[in-house]
């Protein structure tokens, strides 16, 4: 079955450093990536959508200068927390389809990535 | 809000009792999803089902929808302790995925 690993799985930063997360699509052609995030004990909040090749849609509320999304390629997608402050302390999971934009009948998620901001 | 509503928000059964989760959302769907998610780990995809569906199965679970009045139950059948685990509808529309709150499942052995 479809795989998308993300990188690192846990990460401890300093506050005001940035990070760099990565999802990828192990085994298939990802034409639409999405990047969640959840604090403890909530549920999954769509933080952006990007689509290969273009500009990451983001969720009203999220802050696109702070949370940098790039979709440079099928299987690549990357979120950078620049800035990082504790609050920003979070799991974050990406997910990935291969439509592109349109009805999907599964997403596949990584396995997500804990980050701990100092 | 992004998220739908789930009931409840927390079930503590014993080992071998059913358990039942429901979800509510809020637009038209193309289809409607169940995933599991223990604590601190990834999600794992349990079942879809279609907007024109009524009723699904997949082993011990069942699936009901019902569009007309945007709600889903989620039937766990003979649950056993593996089975504890926040389990989180999402509905696909508008090319994007939105979870709802959750049920947090306790079974004890």
């Amino acid at each position: 079955g479809a795989v998308v690993s993300q990188h690192p799985s846990r990460v401890i930063c300093k506050s005001g450093t940035s990070v760099k997360i990565e999802c990828r699509s192990l085994d298939f052609q990802a034409t639409t990536m999405f990047w969640y995030r959840q604090f403890p004990k909530q549920s999954l909040m769509l933080m952006a959508t990007s689509n290969e090749g273009s500009k990451a849609t983001y969720e009203q509320g999220v802050e696109k200068d702070k949370f940098l999304i790039n979709h440079a390629s099928l299987t690549l997608s990357t979120l950078t927390v620049t800035s990082a402050h504790p609050e920003d302390s979070s799991f974050y999971i990406c997910s990935a389809t291969t439509r592109a934009g349109g009805s999907t009948d599964t997403q596949y998620f990584g396995p997500g990535t804990r980050l701990t901001v100092l | 809000s992004q998220q739908g509503e789930e009931d409840p928000q927390a079930l503590s059964i014993q080992e071998g009792e059913n358990a039942t989760m429901n979800c509510s959302y809020k637009t038209s769907i193309n289809n409607l999803q169940w995933y599991r998610q223990n604590s601190g780990r990834g999600l794992v995809h349990l079942i879809l089902i279609r907007s024109n569906e009524r009723e699904k199965h997949s082993g011990r679970l069942r699936v009901t929808l019902d569009t007309s009045k945007k709600s889903s139950s989620l039937l766990i059948t003979a649950s056993r302790a593996a089975d504890t685990a926040s389990y989180f509808c999402a509905t696909f529309a508008g090319f994007k995925t939105i979870f709802g709150a959750g049920t947090r499942l306790f079974v004890k052995a």
